[in-house]
């Protein structure tokens, strides 16, 4: 059975400090996996995807990463805006549906 | 562009009631699908529509759940009858590609209490 399993389960972070967040997959045969952003109250919204070991992708202050097992969402010189929840999600070949895991709940002090 | 909306944004019924979630997706997207977040847990599958039809439904979880789309527009789902454990955050997403990488916009939810 497909699983994901991301840590830590909640972060508190100083403006400015930078850390990642990890994603651990088992995944039979991984088709692509993605990054969400989740405020309170509201749905998640996409950030990455990403399909082979070796891919980075960047948006602002955000990178993410993949190996063969795990992803890491690596967060610099963070601000309080970026304090949300962060989904990471696998998706196996064919067209089969996406498996969340439960999130890193992450929040930016000033 | 208008985003994914979701009806009501919370409801609370009794156990044994009958509750109807309607979703609209983003106009132009044939792609809809449902997902469920229970307390504590992960966000799941549900079920997958393509235009009116169900793709794949494998994550339904009982008979008491219908889901449909009219004319392969809005869709709805119903719990009948709704059990304690039905409690959680409704999802809805739509995407205008056939296949789940492409990225899903979801709404923001139906928060289901079942007392």
């Amino acid at each position: 059975e497909d699983q994901v399993t991301q840590s830590p389960e909640a972060l508190r972070l100083q403006e400015g400090e930078s850390s990642s967040l990890n994603c651990s997959y088992t995944v039979s045969g991984l088709r692509g996996l993605f990054w969400y952003r989740q405020d309170p109250g509201k749905g998640p919204e996409f950030l990455f995807t990403l399909y082979s070991a070796g891919e980075e992708k960047e948006k602002e202050r955000l990178k993410a990463t993949l190996t063969k097992k795990e992803s890491f969402l690596h967060i610099t010189a963070p601000k309080p805006e970026d304090s949300a929840t962060y989904l990471c999600a696998v998706q196996r070949p064919g067209n089969t549906p996406l498996v969340f895991g439960k999130g890193t709940r992450l929040s930016v002090i000033a | 562009e208008a985003g994914v909306t979701q009806f009501p944004s919370h409801s609370v019924i009794e156990k044994g009631q009958t509750v109807t979630l309607r979703c609209d997706p983003i106009s132009g997207h044939d792609n809809l699908y449902w997902y469920r977040r229970v307390m504590g847990k992960e966000i799941k599958f549900l079920l997958h529509f393509v235009k009116e039809s169900k793709q794949d439904e494998s994550g339904m979880p009982n008979n008491r759940f219908l889901a449909e789309r009219t004319g392969g527009t809005y869709s709805t789902l119903k719990v009948q009858p709704a059990e304690l454990e039905d409690s959680g955050v409704y999802f809805c997403a739509s995407s205008q590609e056939g296949w789940f990488g492409s990225p899903l916009h979801f709404g923001n939810g139906t928060r289901l209490t079942v007392t």
